[in-house]
């Protein structure tokens, strides 16, 4: 079965720097998707990135960015000039290509300084 | 734009009552998820139905049911409720089994 882990529960990062949350899983699948999830105080999830693991290029969405490193089943998450706005807990999830779930970690919660 | 919608957004029961937690989605997926949110351990699947008329058990599925009533709908049953089952739940829809979910804002769950 299929394991993520976000061993970081929570990060502090002062507003306008940058920040990375660590994710590590655990598959002996070769085609798979993975997800950051942003859930705020609102407790609304929101689709932060998406990478799909026959994709060597990094995904990128405006301030966000992945570090994906298959060989080592590692995919990051870097925020860049943090907003009080991205202050939240975020989910790292993993999916199988032919798979009907989602796998979570246990979430790494963000604090923003300003 | 609706989304997911979920209800209620609140509820508190005693334990042994029972209720139906209700989700429709207005975007025409086919697959519906519930989840259930619980401090450090993540979301986890209760059950899940990959298109209208099937439904699968998850990660948790004890002391649940559900039912797809339409593409539309899917409701999570507590038929006896329990203290161990006070949780936040989340119902999701893709358009199918291997793109990404989307939430609805969830149900606080206390059962006292």
């Amino acid at each position: 079965a299929q394991t993520v882990t976000q061993s970081q529960p929570e990060m502090s990062v002062q507003e306008a720097e940058t920040v990375t949350l660590s994710c590590t899983y655990d598959t002996s699948e070769s085609d798979y998707y993975l997800f950051w999830y942003k859930q705020p105080p609102s407790r609304q999830m929101i689709l932060v990135i998406r990478q799909e693991a026959y994709k060597q290029q990094n995904a990128t969405e405006n301030r966000f960015s992945v570090n994906f490193q298959k060989a080592a089943k590692s995919f990051s998450l870097k925020i860049s000039d943090s907003q009080l706005g991205d202050a939240a807990m975020y989910f790292c999830a993993y999916r199988s290509k032919y798979g009907n779930k989602l796998v979570f970690g246990a979430g790494t919660i963000l604090r923003v300084k300003s | 734009n609706a989304g997911v919608t979920q209800t209620p957004k609140f509820q508190v029961l005693k334990t042994g009552q029972s209720m139906t937690l209700q989700c429709a989605q207005d975007m025409n997926h086919n697959s519906m998820y519930w989840y259930r949110q619980d401090p450090g351990m993540g979301l986890r699947l209760i059950y899940y139905s990959a298109s209208e008329g099937t439904t699968d058990k998850g990660e948790v599925p004890n002391g649940y049911n559900v039912s797809r009533l339409n593409k539309r709908e899917f409701s999570l049953r507590l038929e006896s409720a329990a203290p161990s089952q006070t949780s936040v739940y989340f119902c999701a829809s893709s358009v199918s089994q291997n793109t990404e979910a989307f939430f609805g804002q969830g149900t606080r769950l206390t059962v006292v």
